[in-house]
């Protein structure tokens, strides 16, 4: 089945600065890439995701690349805010079973 | 639209006794997805369904878990008898079709004593 790694678990970085979370996969035929914010109290929401047809793809502040040889791909924050503290989530839609597997999460803290 | 709607938002019960989880899909969607959410095992999925007919749930750790969706806009997540370790945060998410752009409820928070 599909696994997905993601890294680091925390990460801490000043406000202003860039923030890049990890993830690797090991279904070669995955083809869909997501990543959600989950925020304290509240479910996960898609913030942006990636198919495997393109490399990179940003919206505003945030980016993800993505590297299908290497099977990994990565969220690139940039201009960072507090409000972009949270829990984020990587996932992997797992093509033989029509599921997203997920990764363990980052929690985000944005330093003032 | 609302947004995929949960209920209860917090759930405290006694070990043994049956505990339901509601969800609301988002209109037009025909893809419902349950979740569960633990710091050990982070977010896996139970159960989904597409069109009301359920097509996984191969996730669904016992069969002390249970799920329906009657219509298409309503589904239920049953646990008789509940124990403590059932106590996590259970989502509800749902999309078109595939999982690709799956939105999630809010959760519930269930906690057995």
């Amino acid at each position: 089945g599909e696994n997905v790694e993601q890294h680091p678990s925390t990460l801490s970085v000043q406000e202003g600065d860039s923030a890049v979370i990890k993830c690797t996969y090991s279904d070669s035929a995955s083809n869909y890439f997501p990543w959600y914010k989950q925020e304290l109290g509240k479910g996960p929401q898609l913030i942006i995701d990636i198919r495997s047809n393109v490399g990179e793809k940003k919206d505003q502040r945030i980016a993800v690349t993505l590297n299908k040889t290497a099977k990994h791909f990565s969220l690139h924050i940039t201009e960072t805010q507090p409000e972009d503290s949270a829990v984020y989530f990587c996932a992997a839609l797992w093509t033989g079973a029509q599921k997203l597997v997920f990764g363990q999460g980052t929690r985000l803290t944005i330093n003032p | 639209d609302a947004g995929v709607i949960q209920s209860p938002r917090h759930e405290v019960t006694e070990m043994g006794q049956e505990v339901t989880l509601r969800c609301k899909p988002i209109s037009g969607h025909n893809s419902l997805f349950w979740y569960r959410q633990t710091m050990m095992r982070g977010l896996e999925l139970l159960i989904y369904f597409n069109n009301n007919v359920p097509i996984d749930d191969s996730g669904m750790p016992e069969d002390r878990f249970s799920a329906k969706m009657p219509n298409a806009s309503f589904s239920t997540l049953k646990i008789q008898p509940s124990e403590p370790r059932d106590s996590a945060v259970y989502f509800c998410a749902s999309s078109l079709g595939t999982p690709i752009g799956a939105f999630f409820g809010q959760g519930t928070r269930l906690t057995v004593v």
